[in-house]
């Protein structure tokens, strides 16, 4: 059971626009800012938001990160077949004193 | 290009102790600015924060893997290592290695390819 809740799936078609939810608590996205996490399939995690709603330098435009209180977002538009992946959302949790991560949502792109 | 290269075993048989090593290149491993982390990821899984340490050695584990872990730090080696003991099946994982920008808005920026370890008889 992830500390972080996310949807186990989602789906849509080419040049729509997606929305994955990430759900936590007081003490972790409530407090922390929130990084996202794209995984292609046999690869390594690479980062695609930090601090809620920053791209990293190379990460284009068609995502964007949002939060409001205890939960976050990250949204996909001008979704593309290269789309189709796992996305993870993280947070410092400060009760635990760790690291956490949803428990992933994997994107299919129809 | 920063580039981090897990290096293991591969296969580590039950109650006996895994070691990983990280080796870091495209830049120094001394920095202030950052700390160097492990996490894993079972088969089909997600993932899951093991711990980290500053250059300067200071560490900070997860608290449900606490008890069986050491990380450690070689700064003339540009490397920094994981030991997890007393192993079973459920720590069957690939293991990453990463960056994490240090800050408030915290977050691993570069990781390793990940290392494949099975735990069995």
């Amino acid at each position: 059971q992830s500390v972080l809740t996310q949807p186990p799936s989602a789906s849509g078609t080419p040049g729509q626009r997606v929305t994955i939810s990430c759900s936590g608590s007081s003490s972790s996205i409530g407090s922390r800012t929130v990084n996202w996490y794209q995984q292609l399939p046999g690869t390594a995690p690479n980062l695609l938001i930090y601090n809620n709603n920053q791209r990293p330098s190379g990460v284009p435009d068609r995502f964007s990160g949002s939060k409001s209180g205890t939960s976050a977002s990250l949204a996909i538009s001008g979704l593309q077949s290269v789309d189709d992946a796992d996305y993870y959302c993280a947070a410092w949790d400060d009760s635990l004193n760790a690291w956490v991560f949803g428990g992933g949502t994997k994107l299919t792109v129809l | 290009q920063l580039r981090l290269q897990e290096s293991g075993p591969g296969l580590v048989k039950p109650s006996e102790t895994l070691s990983l090593t990280c080796t870091v290149s495209g830049g120094s491993i001394s920095s202030s600015s950052y700390s160097w982390g492990w996490i894993r990821q079972p088969p089909g899984k997600g993932l899951e924060w093991i711990g980290s340490i500053y250059y300067s050695g200071s560490t900070y584990y997860n608290p449900s893997l606490k008890s069986r872990v050491t990380i450690s730090v070689d700064t003339s080696k540009n490397q920094f290592s994981l030991k997890l003991s007393s192993v079973t099946a459920a720590d069957t994982a690939v293991y990453y290695c990463a960056r994490r920008v240090l800050g408030f808005a915290g977050y691993f920026d570069y990781w390793g390819q990940g290392t494949l370890l099975t735990v069995s008889s």
